[in-house]
């Protein structure tokens, strides 16, 4: 079957860096997205993974081991607004993405 | 502005009513989407939509339908609405690279859907 695991809420500092670790089992695989949801709106892209390795985008970077099944998103310089939940989701085989639930990232002062 | 429209933006719905979300979109994206999104629960496909004329099943299609007459529109209908249906309801398209589906999704804001 497909499975997505990550974990349910972290909490940091603002300033400080957060590592969001993501597992997954799927039928075939296209590929690793992440995107961001604040509370009570839309989820928004923000990074790709389709090769082992890193991919820095700014504050964020994505990582992506495709023989562990794993990835993680990495937030550095931590700031307020980062606070929401962020999903990790694999591409299929059918080019389908498999959502996982979401880690809800709270920020603290 | 460029992007998903979806309407309404939150709906109180009797059981047994039959009930229409309506997506548009103008990004001329092929492939579009919708979800259901549940407390502690995923993004779940409930049906997708490759091309105009064409719609597949996702995840938990039943007790829905969706049409796509054309390229903008892709409305979901909830034939005979059950409580279990309450929740909120995402409609998405995806972006394309030299014809590819690259799996970047725009999302509409959503539809809150609560059936008593």
């Amino acid at each position: 079957g497909q499975n997505i695991d990550q974990p349910t809420e972290m909490t940091a500092t603002e300033g400080a860096i957060v590592q969001i670790n993501c597992t997954y089992q799927t039928s075939g695989f296209n590929g690793l997205f992440w995107y961001q949801q604040h509370a009570g709106e839309a989820p928004t892209f923000l990074s790709y993974n389709v090769l082992d390795g890193l991919e820095e985008k700014g504050r964020f970077s994505s990582f992506l081991s495709r023989s562990k099944g794993y990835s993680y998103l990495l937030l550095k310089e931590l700031q307020m607004k980062d606070s929401a939940s962020y999903l990790c989701a694999p591409m299929d085989s059918n080019y389908q993405l498999i959502w996982g639930a979401g880690t809800k990232l709270i920020i603290k002062p | 502005i460029a992007g998903i429209t979806q309407a309404p933006t939150s709906q109180i719905l009797a059981a047994g009513r039959r009930m229409t979300l309506r997506c548009t979109q103008d990004m001329r994206h092929n492939a579009m989407y919708w979800y259901r999104q549940d407390l502690g629960l995923g993004l779940r496909l409930i049906h997708y939509s490759n091309t105009a004329g064409t719609t597949g099943k996702g995840e938990v299609p039943d007790g829905y339908s969706v049409s796509r007459a054309n390229t903008d529109d892709f409305p979901l209908t909830l034939a005979s609405a059950v409580p279990s249906q309450t929740s909120v309801y995402f409609c998405a398209s995806s972006r394309e690279e030299r014809g590819e589906n690259t799996g970047e999704l725009f999302f509409g804001e959503g539809s809150r859907l609560t059936v008593l």
